[in-house]
């Protein structure tokens, strides 16, 4: 069946502009992750959605961040005010969050490559 | 977390066993050991998961020590196509980190022709 998709693979922009990242999860996952990987670094987490429960945001690293998923379906995270150091891959994840969680699997999608200039 | 450790680097050729090792001394008793790896310009792929007992699928082979101390991922013929990044990741089966998965360095595995 379908992965996880994200749109746009790529995406340029100006210092100081607002970018949305979107995220489709494989149908019927109850979670949804966003993560990001910087130029030679390693994957770092930075928010988190199961189901109805409140997202956990303590991964984003600035106010500037947010994401919202509605419907329990698509995610979008937005970076407002963009600075340099947001330039990164953005990946999505989703899973069929079982409980305790050590077991589940996490599907990525391919990323959105975010340049600022 | 517990914390992992692994190797920068690890070259194999084609068609040789790879055996990837993990250290993970502080593992306690409820963390489940998993590897994911990611390939060039893609997203992490899963690979395998255990807790106690050596673990067989169809990508690779888990072998844990004893004391849970340490494991080792078992590629068993590589390929071009496992040239990837692999990530050993210890979870806890509470939740108490929750369900984010933590990524270290990795080992950037090169496959010779």
């Amino acid at each position: 069946g379908a992965g996880v998709s994200q749109s746009p693979s790529n995406k340029v922009t100006e210092k100081g502009k607002d970018v949305e990242l979107r995220c489709d999860p494989i149908s019927g996952h109850t979670a949804l992750y966003w993560y990001r990987q910087s130029l030679g670094q390693g994957l770092e987490f930075l928010i988190y959605f199961q189901g109805n429960s409140a997202p956990d945001k303590s991964g984003l690293p600035s106010d500037r961040f947010s994401a919202e998923r509605t419907g329990g379906s698509v995610s979008t995270l937005t970076i407002q005010r963009t600075q340099q150091e947001d330039s990164a891959v953005y990946l999505c994840a989703s899973s069929l969050w079982l409980a305790g969680g050590h077991q589940e699997t996490q599907y990525f999608g391919p990323g959105t490559r975010l340049l600022v200039l | 977390d517990a914390k992992t450790t692994q190797p920068n680097s690890m070259e194999s050729n084609e068609e040789e066993p790879v055996h990837l090792p993990c250290n993970h001394s502080t593992i306690s008793g409820t963390d489940y050991i998993h590897w994911y790896r990611q390939l060039p310009s893609q997203g992490p792929e899963y690979v395998i998961h255990g807790l106690t007992s050596n673990v067989n699928n169809r990508m690779a082979s888990l072998a844990i020590a004893e004391d849970r101390k340490s494991s080792t991922l078992i590629l068993h013929r590589a390929t071009l196509r496992d040239a990837a990044v692999y990530y050993c990741i210890l979870r806890d089966s509470y939740g108490t980190s929750g369900s984010r998965l933590t990524f270290g360095e990795g080992t950037q595995l090169t496959v010779n022709p």
